[in-house]
């Protein structure tokens, strides 16, 4: 079983609206964390948000936030406003257990498109 | 701060060749990583190291090699490249603390003929 399901491979959205892209992750850890990863058409991976099992509030960071619903093993991102820089590709990231050797596990990616 | 370096930034080998993908980082990153993207698969991990000094296989670690050189580089070594392994490669490293947030280079994008 995949360990993290992005299940849009695409997603289209107008500049300034709102957009969900989802993730749902399966794993019997306690502790983990969960990311998410930006890769533009340049083609460089950049952090966007983390959010930890054991955190009680959804993480924000500028314009996103991620929608944690821990019993649903749901970490959906949101991005509000949408500009036309955000259009690239989205990756959800699982990082399981905490002991400094741990590592991350990728979804496949969606692909997000903003037009004006 | 350069963060996460990688050299070179794209590469053409054939069949049988050899070579190293070179990777440094400035934050004072005690882990490392070498993953490979390709089409539709998202990023799988080829080989980390948690310290100087140690290294551990990860998911698709058959045909590549590692060394952790020091504490700021991490090779990755095709020992005879294949096309197979064509791909885009990327380093990353993070810090062994609560997030351990990972931090990639550019990328080096090789193509195997």
């Amino acid at each position: 079983a995949q360990k993290i399901t992005q299940t849009q491979p695409g997603m289209f959205v107008q500049e300034k609206e709102a957009v969900t892209l989802d993730c749902t992750y399966d794993t019997s850890d306690q502790s983990y964390g969960l990311f998410w990863y930006k890769q533009p058409s340049s083609g460089e991976m950049i952090f966007l948000i983390y959010q930890g099992s054991y955190d009680e509030q959804n993480a924000t960071e500028g314009r996103y936030s991620l929608n944690f619903q821990k019993a649903r093993k749901s970490a959906n991102l949101v991005i509000s406003a949408s500009q036309l820089g955000d259009s690239a590709m989205y990756f959800c990231a699982m990082r399981e257990g905490n002991s400094g050797y741990s590592t991350l596990t990728f979804g496949k990616g969606t692909m997000l498109l903003v037009s004006p | 701060n350069a963060g996460v370096t990688q050299t070179p930034k794209f590469q053409v080998l054939k069949t049988g060749q050899s070579m190293t993908l070179q990777c440094a980082q400035d934050m004072n990153h005690n882990s490392m990583y070498w993953y490979r993207q390709d089409p539709g698969m998202g990023l799988r991990l080829i080989y980390y190291s948690a310290s100087e000094g140690t290294t551990d296989k990860g998911e698709v670690p058959n045909g590549y090699n590692v060394s952790r050189l020091n504490k700021r580089e991490f090779s990755l070594r095709l020992e005879s490249a294949a096309p197979s392994q064509t791909s885009v490669y990327f380093c990353a490293s993070s810090h062994q603390d609560l997030k351990e947030t990972q931090y990639f280079g550019p990328g080096t994008r090789l193509l195997v003929l």
